[in-house]
């Protein structure tokens, strides 16, 4: 069975510029979550989807960060306008409705110049 | 607020010997905490996870000890090994809508043979 896979692994941009992160789940799994990782701190949770809905989004920084989930199975995560406090790393995670267990993709690294 | 809080953040152990780490939660309504591991350029893997209606489990060489009362659990790596090496996060989540884990911060262990 395949893991959560994330695209790209390693992201350089400029301030200012737009990045888009993209997730693709384990097969099956309506649960998605996004986290980041800023160096030196905890990974801290961005959003929840339950197949294409946000069930929970209350850890957006703010409005420069777009979620979406069409058709409940892959995910993009975008940036727009990029901040040099964006650097970090992006983790997609996702499960399935009947278990607790929440599986992590390899991470996205993003460096905002 | 951190809400979990983790040490130490590196610890160095020998071969064979006992590594343990520790965490400790501010919020009463967290009813499931995981402790994952993650090697360099991979995502956090699950490794044992813990509900608040036992005081310890044990899973091979890995066990959980868990206190209700003091808000804290820790994380216990028997006969530790090499390949042992890795970061650990403690991690802890609760119902209210929501599945989001909340993370400690880490700690990167280091088993020296």
């Amino acid at each position: 069975e395949a893991g959560v896979t994330q695209f790209p692994s390693h992201s350089v941009i400029e301030k200012g510029q737009t990045v888009t992160l993209r997730c693709d789940p384990i097969s099956g799994h309506d649960n998605l979550y996004w986290y980041r990782r800023v160096m030196g701190k905890e990974i801290k949770f961005l959003l929840h989807f339950v197949k294409e809905s946000k069930q929970d989004e209350s850890g957006m920084p703010n409005n420069r960060f777009l979620a979406e989930r069409t058709g409940g199975t892959y995910s993009t995560l975008k940036v727009q306008p990029a901040e040099l406090e964006d650097s970090g790393v992006y983790f997609c995670a996702s499960g399935g409705l009947s278990t607790d267990t929440q599986y992590f993709g390899p991470g996205t690294r993003l460096t905002v110049l | 607020q951190q809400q979990v809080k983790q040490s130490p953040q590196s610890l160095i152990v020998q071969k064979g010997g006992i590594s343990i780490i520790n965490c400790a939660y501010e919020n009463t309504a967290f009813d499931y905490f995981p402790w994952y591991q993650q090697f360099p350029g991979k995502g956090p893997a699950l490794l044992i996870a813990i509900r608040p209606d036992v005081s310890e489990k044990k899973e091979g060489r890995f066990t959980i000890s868990f206190n209700k009362s003091a808000k804290q659990f820790s994380l216990h790596i028997m006969d530790s090994q090499p390949g042992d090496s890795a970061t650990y996060f403690c991690a802890a989540r609760g119902w209210a809508g929501s599945y989001q884990l909340t993370f400690g911060k880490g700690t990167k262990l280091s088993v020296i043979p």
